[in-house]
């Protein structure tokens, strides 16, 4: 079975500009989890999509979005970048998202704000 | 706030040895337990995981253990091998949640 892929692996913006992030979850998931992971901050919980639904939301301002497609792909959005939006973006996914499930990691996105 | 905390960042061990690796959670609320592991550049790999009505789950090399009035949980991993260098992050999870509470990680590194 194919694991998580991300798209695009790597991203250099400059602030302002948007960016958005891919996630094809495994085959059969249908719960997808983003993460943001900071060397200051470690790996905060962004949000989480099941069924085309935002269930769970981290604190992150709205320049933070995502949604979820009917085939279970995701994609995340961060408009108006900032220079501490750097960071490797993580997308994660697993059954249903209940607390006893396991989370499998994509190999996430490196996104480089200038 | 740092509900789940890993208190040591870096560990060094020897090749063969046993490595041990602690983490500590505030939330009783918390019902499942998880550590992976990773390399840098890349997402984590999931490891183990335990349920709170556990105390030992092993698999091969792994085990974690769960001290829950402790608030306490453990990674041991024997014997210690060079490809078990990596940061390991402890994570935690309730239910209704639908997301991971992460440590900070611990850095691992296997000497010959």
């Amino acid at each position: 079975k194919a694991g998580v892929t991300q798209t695009p692996r790597y991203l250099i913006k400059t602030r302002g500009q948007q960016v958005t992030l891919s996630c094809s979850p495994i085959s059969g998931h249908r719960s997808v989890s983003w993460y943001q992971q900071t060397p200051g901050q470690g790996l905060q919980f962004l949000f989480e999509y099941f069924s085309e639904t935002q269930r769970n939301k981290g604190n992150f301002p709205g320049r933070f979005s995502g949604r979820q497609f009917s085939n279970s792909r995701s994609e995340m959005n961060v408009s108006t970048l900032e220079l501490g939006d750097s960071a490797l973006y993580l997308c994660a996914s697993s059954l249903a998202g209940t607390s006893v499930e396991t989370q499998y990691f994509g190999p996430g996105t490196r996104l480089l704000v200038l | 706030d740092q509900q789940v905390k890993q208190n040591s960042p870096s560990l060094s061990v020897q090749e063969g040895r046993i490595s041990i690796l602690n983490c500590d959670y505030t939330n009783s609320m918390f019902d499942y337990f998880l550590w992976y592991k990773k390399y840098p550049a890349e997402g984590p790999t999931f490891l183990i995981s335990i349920s709170s009505i556990k105390d030992k789950n092993e698999d091969g090399r792994f085990t974690v253990f769960l001290n829950k009035s402790a608030k306490h949980l453990s990674l041991h991993i024997v014997p210690s091998q060079p490809g078990d260098s990596a940061v390991y992050f402890c994570a935690a999870s309730a239910i209704g949640w639908g997301k991971l509470q992460f440590g900070a990680g611990t850095q691992v590194v296997v000497t010959p």
